[in-house]
């Protein structure tokens, strides 16, 4: 069966430090993959998904990038986070057109 | 680019009937999902639709019209358990891209 790992699930960090969120998924190959960032009492909005090692497509300008350097590893990162990077992010793959299965979800608070 | 829009909130009471609706402007469409999601926690399926028409799973109905870019959510019978996010979201881009909606808090009242 296929399971998605993400970690940590709550993270506390200081304005202009980096940021590094990892998201595995088992039991699959080739999966679509995605990251979402969720405001309190909002929806979810599509930062980045890939569909192959290596290639990113990027839905929003922002101070975050993401990297696929294996095909079952999705990874966020910020160089210098900012106070408005606070919010619930989560990854998630897919088959194409496929149900999403999520992560557990990562709480990111910067102070 | 792509536009998908909920209801922000909706009130029902316990035993009713409700139906969320979900209308999307997309570049492309490859199916449409409804998801749950409960304070603190990540999204579960619901349902799934791609051609036009009514989904009937349990308590859960969905009905997509692709001519129209709307959707709907019916939920039968509430629980209060059912109090919680509902999220529309459609794939675009072949099947690669999941975007979603706004998102619609529904809360079921005694």
């Amino acid at each position: 069966s296929q399971t998605i790992h993400q970690w940590p699930a709550t993270l506390v960090q200081p304005v202009g430090s980096p940021l590094s969120l990892e998201c595995t998924v088992e039991g699959t190959s080739n999966p679509n993959l995605y990251w979402y960032r969720q405001a309190a009492g909002r929806g979810l909005q599509l930062l980045f998904y890939s569909v192959g090692i290596g290639q990113i497509s990027s839905e929003v300008p922002q101070n975050l990038s993401a990297s696929r350097p294996q095909d079952r590893q999705f990874i966020l990162s910020s160089k210098k986070l900012l106070l408005s990077d606070s919010g619930f992010y989560l990854c998630a793959w897919s088959r194409v057109a496929g149900e999403a299965f999520f992560g557990q979800g990562t709480r990111l608070t910067v102070v | 680019g792509q536009n998908i829009d909920q209801p922000t909130e909706m009130t029902a009471t316990e035993g009713a009937i409700v139906q969320i609706n979900c209308t999307y402007q997309t570049s492309g469409f490859n199916g449409l999902f409804w998801y749950q999601q409960h304070a603190g926690e990540a999204p579960t399926f619901l349902s799934y639709n791609v051609l036009d028409g009514l989904e009937e799973k349990g308590r859960f109905s969905s009905f997509l019209s692709r001519s129209k870019g709307y959707s709907y959510l019916l939920l039968k019978e509430l629980q209060m358990k059912d109090s919680a996010s509902y999220l529309c979201a459609v794939f675009t881009g072949g099947g690669n891209k999941l975007t979603f909606g706004t998102g619609t808090q529904l809360k079921v009242e005694l």
